[in-house]
């Protein structure tokens, strides 16, 4: 299958700090990338759709200021948590698909805000 | 609204036992169902899609089952190694936008 990195594995970081994950897909092009939360135990929640070139579409109940995500290649999406809060704390995945085929997720992104 | 419920929500095992995992579904019009399995603290792994009622699809000790109602996950003898998170989700034939609604997952524990 489709191979999707993230980076950092994970992060720490303090109350008031902004934090950027990146989602890259390696050996395809996905012009629409996905971006989910995942609490601990609880299944994923998509938070938005990332569409290269354009702007996400994000889900109800999700601050789009808060949440910032950039597509600006067909490889490379970042989601960038502004002002993060120890609620923010979560486990972030993002995923790339082959539109009505199966998506493709990354190893995740453990945030801890302290 | 799509909905997707998984049974039972935890499952253990002990090796070489075989059993079933359950992915219930109402959607109107199915385009695709997914399976996946994740370990503790890592991204979901694609196992398998099924897209139409009868069909079937195999992975070593796993198989993948599909109706117009339901799905199942068929583990035979299963092993230790066997033991994750195992999550289904659809793509209904109504979405331009490509989501994936989730079910919550099936715990499966596999004791040696």
């Amino acid at each position: 299958g489709a191979v999707v990195s993230q980076h950092p594995s994970r992060v720490i970081c303090k109350s008031g700090t902004s934090v950027k994950i990146e989602c890259r897909s390696l050996d395809f092009q996905a012009t629409t990338m996905f971006w989910y939360r995942q609490f601990p135990k609880q299944s994923l929640m998509l938070m938005a759709t990332s569409n290269e070139g354009s702007k996400a579409t994000y889900e109800q109940g999700v601050e789009k200021d808060k949440f910032l995500i950039n597509h600006a290649s067909l490889t490379l999406s970042t989601l960038t948590v502004t002002s993060a809060h120890p609620e923010d704390s979560s486990f972030y995945i993002c995923s790339a698909g082959g539109g009505y085929n199966e998506q493709f997720f990354g190893p995740g992104t453990r945030l801890t805000v302290l | 609204e799509d909905q997707v419920t998984q049974s039972p929500e935890a499952l253990r095992l002990q090796e070489g036992e075989s059993s079933s995992l359950n992915c219930s579904y109402t959607v109107s019009g199915l385009r695709g169902l997914f399976w996946y399995r994740q370990d503790p603290g890592k991204g979901p792994e694609f196992l398998f899609t099924l897209y139409s009622a009868g069909e079937e699809k195999e992975k070593e000790r796993l198989k993948a089952t599909l109706t117009k109602k339901e799905s199942f996950l068929h583990i035979t003898a299963p092993k230790p190694e066997d033991s994750a998170t195992y999550l289904c989700a659809v793509l209904a034939t109504r979405s331009n936008d490509y989501k994936l609604s989730f079910g919550a997952g099936t715990t499966v524990t596999v004791r040696a």
